[in-house]
């Protein structure tokens, strides 16, 4: 049983430009959370998707966006990216029933330049 | 006052060592809790899920103690590789919605032969 994916695992863009960042949760799993990890820093939570639908969002601005599809893959959109933005995203998945633990993926590494 | 709270790192320990990690959480409706170990540039994994007063995993014992509002991760016989960082994670809201779990900033444990 695959766990958690991510793609791509590294990603080298310049600032102003757009990103999106692919997840697909672990099977049985319907939700899915995004966490932005900067350096020396615990993850900072994004946002959550259930049934395609934004459910909870953290303190982050309009410029990041998601989606999450029938098949309860997540994408996260970053726009206008500026150097902060460089860090480590992480996406989790839960299973399905209100479970409480979250499973990592290995997470996508963000360079704005 | 942060809210969540961790030990500075790093702890430097022999190999066989006992270490402890404090958390400390500043949200008294605080409802369950979290041990997260994350390796250098890899993502967290779940350690240990910390209910009531607290459970025990092998050499890992965690303690929650609602009146001082801190949970404790203690490692017994220190291996070399439980060289990581150590993230405490709490959620303020009731188990199973896990929208708004708050991360610490983790605390570096380095084990020496």
């Amino acid at each position: 049983d695959a766990g958690v994916t991510q793609s791509p695992t590294h990603l080298i863009k310049t600032r102003g430009q757009q990103v999106t960042l692919r997840c697909s949760p672990k099977s049985g799993h319907d939700t899915v959370s995004w966490y932005q990890q900067a350096l020396g820093q615990g993850p900072q939570f994004i946002f959550q998707y259930y049934e395609e639908e934004e459910r909870q969002r953290g303190n982050f601005p309009d410029r990041f966006s998601g989606h999450q599809f029938p098949n309860y893959s997540s994408e996260l959109n970053v726009n206008a990216l500026w150097l902060g933005d460089s860090a480590l995203y992480l996406c989790a998945s839960r299973l399905r029933g209100g479970q409480e633990t979250q499973y990592f993926g290995p997470g996508t590494r963000l360079l704005v330049l | 006052r942060k809210e969540v709270e961790q030990d500075p790192g790093p702890f430097n320990v022999p190999e066989g060592a006992t270490v402890a990690f404090n958390c400390t959480y500043s949200n008294s409706a605080s409802q369950s809790f979290f041990w997260y170990r994350q390796d250098c540039r890899k993502e967290p994994k779940l350690l240990m899920s910390v209910y009531s007063s607290g459970n025990e995993d092998g050499r890992f014992t965690a303690q929650l103690n609602r009146a001082s509002q801190y949970i404790s991760l203690l490692i017994r016989d220190s291996k070399l590789s439980d060289s990581a960082t150590y993230l405490c994670v709490v959620n303020p809201l009731p188990a199973g919605n896990n929208r708004k779990l708050i991360w610490g900033l983790g605390t570096s444990l380095g084990v020496n032969p």
